[in-house]
Formats: structure tokens, C-alpha cells, sequence
């Protein structure tokens, strides 16, 4: 039973770049959350995909977006970056509103 | 709004003792869940331990049972003979009822000493 995987592992851009970070969820789940870890600090919530519709939303701006496809496999994408979009970017996977179980992460760092 | 509170920044153990990490956390719902997770030096947030609000008995996973203080807004880690796996950030979590908006404390980093 595979679990929750995203990709890529580290990635480079440069300010005012786009960025592109995709993530399958566990097998039999069907929502995807998206998490924005800062070195240091514990992750917070970015915003959540479920039936193809972001469900909820945290304190983010609109350069940060995303998607979910029909196999419910989901992209962050962030446009415009800023320094401080460096983090450690997480994505986690449930059963509409239950346990979330996390992938690995992204660790994007803007230069 | 929901907030989570950590208040051990850094935890030490001996291998095979028992150590307790703190959390703390402000709500008006009545309906939430709390979450434990490790998160080890390779990133991944692993799933420790899960309890839901309206259960009185306090969870158990093997080593890992929590002290659920509802009243009190508390709810603590206690890790049973400790082992140098045990060794990462634990980062306490906690999600109202109806949504899957979790909020995180800033972490604890957990060393064990052999």
C-alpha cells in the first residue's frame, strides 16, 4: 500500500519564478492538504482539494494555487516567488475529513 | 481562532526512561481532535498517536500514551522506555471537528542519549 509521495524532493528557483510541486495521495484517499513548513517552525495549513474543489483555505495570498485531478493526485503552484517562500512544502492525504497522513515533503528554496 | 502551544522548545532522555512533552492548546468548540506527530531528521510527519475530544479515555500506542486534560486544555506525550529511534521533532496538532484545517505547535526537538 503505497503512501502519500510527492515530488520533487529540492528544488532551486530564483525570485519571481514559478513553481510547480506535485503530490499523490495514499491509496484510498480522496482530499489533499498542503502545508508550508518554515525552518524551524511547525507547519501551517495553505489550503485543502476535495472533489476537484479547493475546500478550504488558510492565511495565504492568491500567488499560491492548486489543483486536483480526478485520480485525486494534486500540484501546488506558487507564482512570483519571494525569499521567503523557502520552506519545506507538505502535503497530506485523508479520508474527507479524518486522520491526515503526510508525504515527505518539497524542500524549495528561492535564491 | 485555534492555537497550539509547545512550551518545550528542547527535550532531553536517557535511552530506555520515560520522558513527557507538553502541549497546550485554546478552543471554544466543543467537537476537535488532537494529533502527536514525529517528525525525524528525513522530513516526513509520522503519525504517533490520535485522540478525540469526546473520548474521556486518554489513547495508547504501544510506547506513546497521552495525559488529556480537557478542562485544562492540556495534552501531554509520555514516551515509555525510550529508544534512540524515538530521537526528532514532535510537533503536537490539533483540528476542529467539521474541518481538516490543522494547526500546528512550533515543535519540541526530542534527543535521546545512549
Amino acid at each position: 500500500d503505497a503512501g502519500v509521495t510527492q515530488s520533487p524532493t529540492h528544488l532551486i528557483k530564483t525570485r519571481g519564478q514559478q513553481v510547480t510541486l506535485r503530490c499523490s495521495p495514499k491509496s484510498g484517499h480522496d482530499t489533499v492538504s498542503w502545508y508550508q513548513q518554515a525552518l524551524g517552525q511547525g507547519p501551517q495549513f495553505i489550503f485543502q482539494y476535495y472533489e476537484e474543489e479547493e475546500r478550504q483555505r488558510g492565511n495565504f495570498p492568491d500567488r499560491f494555487s492548486g489543483h486536483q485531478f480526478p485520480n485525486y493526485s494534486s500540484e501546488l503552484n506558487v507564482n512570483a516567488l519571494l525569499l521567503g517562500d523557502s520552506a519545506l512544502y507538505l502535503c497530506a492525504s485523508s479520508l474527507v475529513v479524518d486522520t491526515q497522513y503526510f508525504g515527505p515533503g518539497t524542500r524549495l528554496t528561492v535564491l | 481562532a485555534q492555537t497550539v502551544t509547545q512550551s518545550q522548545p528542547e527535550m532531553s532522555v536517557q535511552e530506555a526512561e520515560t520522558v513527557t512533552l507538553s502541549c497546550t492548546y485554546d478552543t471554544s468548540e466543543s467537537d476537535y481532535y488532537l494529533f502527536w506527530y514525529k517528525q525525524p531528521p528525513s522530513r516526513q510527519m509520522i503519525l504517533v498517536i490520535r485522540q478525540e475530544a469526546y473520548k474521556q479515555q486518554n489513547a495508547t500506542e504501544n510506547r506513546f500514551s497521552v495525559n488529556f486534560q480537557k478542562a485544562a486544555k492540556s495534552f501531554s506525550l509520555k514516551i515509555s522506555d525510550s529508544q534512540l529511534g524515538d530521537a526528532a521533532m514532535y510537533f503536537c496538532a490539533y483540528r476542529s471537528g467539521n474541518n481538516n484545517d490543522m494547526r500546528f505547535g512550533a515543535g519540541t526537538r526530542l534527543t535521546v542519549k545512549p
